[in-house]
């Protein structure tokens, strides 16, 4: 069974870069497609954008300027990158395989809490 | 805001059948799938039902989902204390390109 684990640091500065990375174990990066979400503290969930297996990706509207999502197949990980950070950029931040045959996330990273503060 | 509308909580009793609701549009729910979340307290989100009313393995046959026109429901039948939640729908919105979720529904189970 597929497994993914976030990682990355807890505390980033205001206007500073957010990185982090989703470590997959039990299958191949290659053999999927890939997303992150993030939910604020006490909010819902926000789909933040993926990437196709092929390298192709698509992005939250409201967050397109300031996102990137890469792979890193050698390592089996892919990566989020979010820019310019402001504290409306807390959340816990999950990744997921997603299945484009109906839209939908599976196997769900246990997520990891970002906190933007100087 | 969300483009998924839910309503914010819900309860029921031990035992009982409940119903959660999730109204959507022509360009997402009206067009495409609907998938409901699972959040049980403090962890990860888990998928609860897929494209309209397929469980997962090991999803019970307690929770059953259904979709018609514009609007889906998650049904839960025997409700048990530890159903729990926070639920959330979601689907493919064709205008956004990009995956909606609702608001989410907190279950209380009395």
């Amino acid at each position: 069974q597929v497994q993914l684990q976030e990682s990355g640091p807890g505390l980033v500065k205001p206007s500073e870069t957010l990185s982090l990375t989703c470590t997959v174990s039990g299958g191949s990066i290659s053999t999927f497609h890939w997303s992150w979400i993030r939910q604020p503290p006490g909010k819902g969930l926000e789909w933040i954008g993926y990437i196709y297996n092929s390298g192709r990706t698509n992005y939250n509207p409201s967050l397109k300027s300031r996102i990137a999502i890469s792979v890193d197949t050698s390592k089996n990980q892919f990566s989020l990158r979010l820019s310019s950070v402001t504290a409306a950029d807390t959340a816990v931040y999950y990744c997921a395989i997603l299945y484009i045959d109906g839209w939908y996330l599976d196997s769900w990273g246990q997520g990891t809490l970002v906190t933007v503060s100087s | 805001q969300s483009v998924l509308t839910q309503s914010p909580s819900a309860s029921g009793t031990p035992g009982q059948r409940l119903t959660i609701s999730c109204s959507g549009s022509s360009s997402n729910i009206g067009s495409n799938y609907v998938h409901w979340y699972q959040q049980l307290p403090a962890t990860a989100p888990k998928l609860l039902i897929y494209r309209n009313n397929q469980r997962p393995s090991g999803v019970p046959d307690r929770f059953s989902g259904s979709k018609s026109g514009t609007s889906a429901s998650l049904a839960i039948s025997g409700l048990r204390s530890e159903d729990e939640a926070d639920y959330y729908c979601a689907a493919w919105d064709d205008r956004l390109r990009g995956v909606i979720f609702g608001g989410g529904t907190k279950l209380t189970v009395l």
